[in-house]
């Protein structure tokens, strides 16, 4: 079954304490992208990847940070999590299209509701 | 910066009533232009998208949505809405020619009652 699989779905961590959320996905998809969704807000980009080891900053990287060793994998790392990074995050991955740009049909995954106190 | 606009934050209706959502983006260019949806508790889906053609594009479960270039908007309707469908809707808008990002508008929520 083709999907996108986070963990954790579901953590309360304090401040300051380093935390990883993995991301994977079956559908050797090339993009990559992690997205936060906060009430009123919609979602909004935090990183994205074209394809292995090519990563470029969304709309609100400050405070994480993403790596993208494999194609299947896209860990989104907060280094010193702060009260203002509670929130729900979607990781979410597509096909690269002929033109060599993303598709815009964004397979994503659970979400991973994080709260840090 | 591309922007895109939901003008409902929060939409009730009957079962049974028709249903349009609307959006307008702000990019002049060519885009690709979606609409997902995320039902309570799940992720976000795909509902519908455009890329070019027939500006009258229909996706899953009776939505459909229409393009008006002139107009920039993408505009969600469905004749006759069910319990089901009760969910939040995200308008999303790719400049196809730089395709890193999708921009997403803040969304709309649903609320049908039976």
């Amino acid at each position: 079954e083709a999907q996108v699989t986070q963990n954790p779905r579901y953590l309360i961590t304090v401040t300051g304490k380093k935390l990883t959320v993995t991301c994977s996905q079956n559908m050797n998809h090339e993009y990559m992208s992690w997205y936060r969704q906060d009430p009123g807000l919609g979602l909004r980009q935090i990183y994205y990847s074209m394809n292995v080891e090519v990563t470029d900053k969304g709309d609100v990287p400050e405070g994480y940070k993403v790596s993208r060793k494999e194609k299947r994998n896209f860990p989104l790392i907060l280094e010193s999590p702060s009260p203002n990074q509670t929130s729900l995050y979607f990781c979410a991955s597509s096909k690269i299209g002929l033109a060599g740009s993303n598709t815009g049909e964004l397979f994503f995954g659970e979400g991973s509701r994080l709260t840090v106190l | 910066a591309q922007s895109v606009s939901q003008h409902n934050h929060h939409v009730i209706l009957s079962e049974a009533a028709s249903l349009e959502l609307g959006c307008n983006y702000s990019y002049g260019g060519t885009v690709n232009l979606f609409w997902y949806v995320q039902y309570p508790g799940q992720h976000l889906q795909l509902l519908l998208k455009y890329f070019s053609g027939d500006p009258l594009v229909k996706g899953i479960k009776g939505f459909e949505a229409e393009f008006i270039k002139s107009k920039f908007s993408f505009n969600l309707r469905k004749p006759s809405v069910q319990w089901s469908d009760t969910a939040e809707y995200f308008c999303a808008v790719m400049e196809n020619q730089a395709g890193t990002a999708l921009i997403f508008g803040k969304g709309t929520t649903l609320s049908v009652s039976s």
